[in-house]
């Protein structure tokens, strides 16, 4: 069964690092998301991405953030600068319209930031 | 601004018994309600509904939506320990983000 999968899995960095969160979408799905949840907290919507283009984000999706489909799989989120904030697990999803169910978002395994 | 609502927070129940999760919604033209099980990582998906008073069931769950009262609910028949999660509900108004709840933790001991 086709899923989505993200890496890495864990990433600890120091306050104002770049970071890079990569995730592969379910191929042929066409719209894309991050969401993050901060330990303890509920799941909240940072940006999504249709047609090689920022379609939505949030008031959290600042200039620090920025996302790219840099090729025909790949979807990344990069945070600029890191900020202690910005710990939290980081989940990757995927939909499709025109399948059976379009509205249903499929999560990755999502990758814990930790930023010190 | 839309806010899904979720009852109740947490919940402790024995092996075997039936819980019954709820959630209220308020989304701007709204389309769909979606619920989720989170257990260590990654939300796993259990149903979408869009229509009212029609039942989805996956083996002992269950999901109905009120689109006039704007609330569904979970149902867990004959709950086991593997049952043990978060459970989370979202709404959308399709192929946008999905509006969760704080989510029910759910434990069930044996």
């Amino acid at each position: 069964e086709p899923e989505v999968t993200q890496t890495p899995s864990h990433q600890v960095t120091q306050m104002g690092q770049e970071v890079i969160l990569r995730c592969v979408p379910i191929s042929n799905h066409l719209y894309f998301y991050w969401y993050r949840q901060i330990l303890g907290q509920k799941v909240e919507f940072l940006v999504s991405f249709y047609n090689n283009e920022i379609s939505e984000k949030s008031e959290i999706f600042d200039d620090q953030f920025s996302v790219e489909r840099p090729d025909g799989s790949n979807f990344t989120l990069k945070i600029r600068s890191t900020k202690l904030e910005d710990s939290a697990m980081y989940f990757c999803a995927s939909s499709s319209p025109g399948l059976g169910m379009p509205d249903t978002q499929y999560f990755g395994p999502g990758t814990r930031l930790t930023v010190l | 601004e839309d806010k899904v609502v979720q009852s109740p927070l947490s919940l402790v129940v024995h092996e075997g018994d039936t819980v019954t999760l709820n959630c209220s919604y308020e989304v701007t033209n709204f389309r769909s309600l979606l619920w989720y099980k989170q257990e260590k990582k990654a939300p796993t998906f259990l149903f979408m509904l869009t229509s009212s008073g029609i039942e989805k069931k996956s083996g002992r769950l269950s999901s109905i939506l009120d689109k006039k009262e704007l609330f569904s609910i979970l149902n867990i028949t004959a709950t086991q320990t593997g049952d043990s999660a978060i459970y989370l509900c979202a709404g959308t108004s399709g192929n946008t983000p999905l509006v969760f709840g704080k989510g029910t933790r759910l434990s069930v001991i044996a």
